[in-house]
């Protein structure tokens, strides 16, 4: 089984709609990143959350670290063509080892 | 400032061959990581280098090996290559050891082994 779980694989959606995808585990984890990589190019991160409970805005992407920090979650608000691409989340686990979750790969269509 | 560079971009080799890839950090950038993507195993991390110096590797076999210089540019070797060595490998690197909160990834090599 993988550490990280990423859900859904795949989501298609129309221009403005909203979406929101997870990453759940069941180890406790220092801090969570996310990460978005587009065809043809390496991930690039988007966000690090820490605290339990945290909330992170980055313009129409919600980022929230679960209370028990063993889950996170990316809310997208009227998600926009250049939105799509493969969200990663990502945990550090001792000495700089990244684990990775399978990502989950978004399409907004115009 | 410049972005993390990986030449060459494609590489097509046959099994049995081995490759060397090459990885240019950031400007003032001392670690270097290296993590190898597949479609069906995902983002796997292969090594982080500082320093020179190998600090952590992940579970692959031998013949995955690397090597950073005083510049902090960095190559990775793979021999006597394998189907399942196709992949796109991406290359990452920070300030210091460890410090994923600048970690920069490079657009990758993709390599496919025929």
């Amino acid at each position: 089984t993988q550490l990280l779980e990423q859900s859904p694989q795949f989501l298609s959606i129309q221009e403005g709609e909203n979406l929101t995808v997870y990453c759940n585990s069941s180890s406790v984890f220092s801090s969570l990143q996310w990460y978005r990589q587009e065809p043809g190019e390496g991930p690039v991160l988007l966000v690090t959350v820490v605290t339990g409970g945290e909330v992170k805005k980055l313009k129409r992407l919600t980022f929230q670290f679960g209370d028990a920090r063993k889950d996170s979650s990316l809310h997208i608000t009227a998600a926009q063509p250049g939105d799509t691409g493969l969200y990663l989340c990502a945990v550090p686990l001792n000495n700089n080892d990244m684990r990775f979750g399978a990502g989950t790969r978004l399409t907004v269509k115009p | 400032k410049a972005g993390v560079t990986q030449t060459p971009r494609y590489l097509i080799k046959t099994r049995g061959q081995q490759v060397t890839l090459s990885c240019s950090p950031i400007s003032g950038h001392r670690s270097v990581s290296w993590y190898q993507q597949t479609p069906g195993q995902g983002l796997q991390f292969l090594f982080e280098y500082f320093s020179e110096t190998q600090r952590n590797k992940g579970n692959f076999p031998g013949r995955f090996s690397g090597r950073q210089f005083s510049n902090s540019r960095s190559e990775m070797n793979v021999s006597t290559l394998e189907l399942g060595d196709s992949a796109l490998y991406l290359c990452a690197s920070s300030l210091a050891a460890g410090d994923t909160d600048t970690q920069y990834f490079g657009p990758g090599t993709r390599l496919t082994v025929l």
